[in-house]
């Protein structure tokens, strides 16, 4: 079973508008992890906040961990038509077996 | 560098066959991780291994089987093919297994498999 719920689960945007998606888990978790993928192809990985950090960024990227809801949010702004993917949120436990979400998908029309 | 790669892109079986899918880590990667991902869900883990021993495993039936090789790529094998066995299986490598969800995991393309 999926550890991680993403929400919503489908997400339209105009092109320039920022966009959020919310993740939810249900174990503790040494890290969190947000992923892209395009078309049913090969993730890639966007950015990793730790348990003991609430806040990171990356360029156009800004997530948020709040341990204590088990919750994480990723924030993108100013986007692109080429943001246009499925978002997903991983979890892992003391092992290195990443439990994915079920995704957000997003489209930003140009 | 070549990033992760995966043989074959697509493959198309029916019910009862086998099926080998490959994998080939970054060079450098020393740990290979499969998931399956069922069209419209995220990837679920099915193996881990590292240094060629298996490291972690997923709730699959035995069915399912993995191995690595010395150079560290890595062969996935399921048998007795189901319908619901139809997937993008996705392979990943990264430096090391450090636990915790520490190593950021690169993925390959994926082998899209299709059981009729």
């Amino acid at each position: 079973s999926q550890q991680g719920e993403e929400d919503p689960q489908a997400l339209s945007i105009q092109e320039g508008e920022n966009a959020t998606m919310n993740c939810s888990y249900k174990t503790s978790i040494n890290n969190l992890q947000w992923y892209r993928q395009n078309s049913g192809r090969g993730l890639v990985h966007l950015i990793l906040i730790r348990s003991n950090e609430r806040e990171k960024h990356s360029g156009r990227l800004r997530v948020t961990l709040d341990t204590s809801k088990k919750s994480s949010s990723l924030l993108i702004t100013a986007s692109r038509a080429a943001d246009t993917a499925s978002y997903f949120c991983a979890t892992a436990n003391t092992g290195n077996q990443f439990y994915f979400g079920t995704g957000t998908s997003l489209t930003v029309i140009p | 560098d070549a990033g992760v790669t995966q043989s074959p892109t697509h493959l198309i079986k029916t019910r009862g066959q086998h099926v080998t899918l490959r994998c080939s880590p970054i060079s450098g990667h020393k740990s290979v991780s499969w998931y399956q991902q069922v069209l419209g869900q995220g990837p679920q883990f099915i193996f881990q291994y590292y240094e060629k021993e298996e490291r972690g495993r997923g709730n699959f039936p035995d069915r399912f089987s993995a191995r690595q090789f010395p150079n560290y790529s890595s062969e996935l094998n399921v048998n007795a093919l189901l319908l619901g066995d139809s997937a993008l299986y996705l392979c990943a490598s990264s430096l090391v297994a450090s636990g915790g969800g520490t190593d950021t995991q690169y993925f390959g393309p994926g082998t899209r498999l299709t059981v009729l």
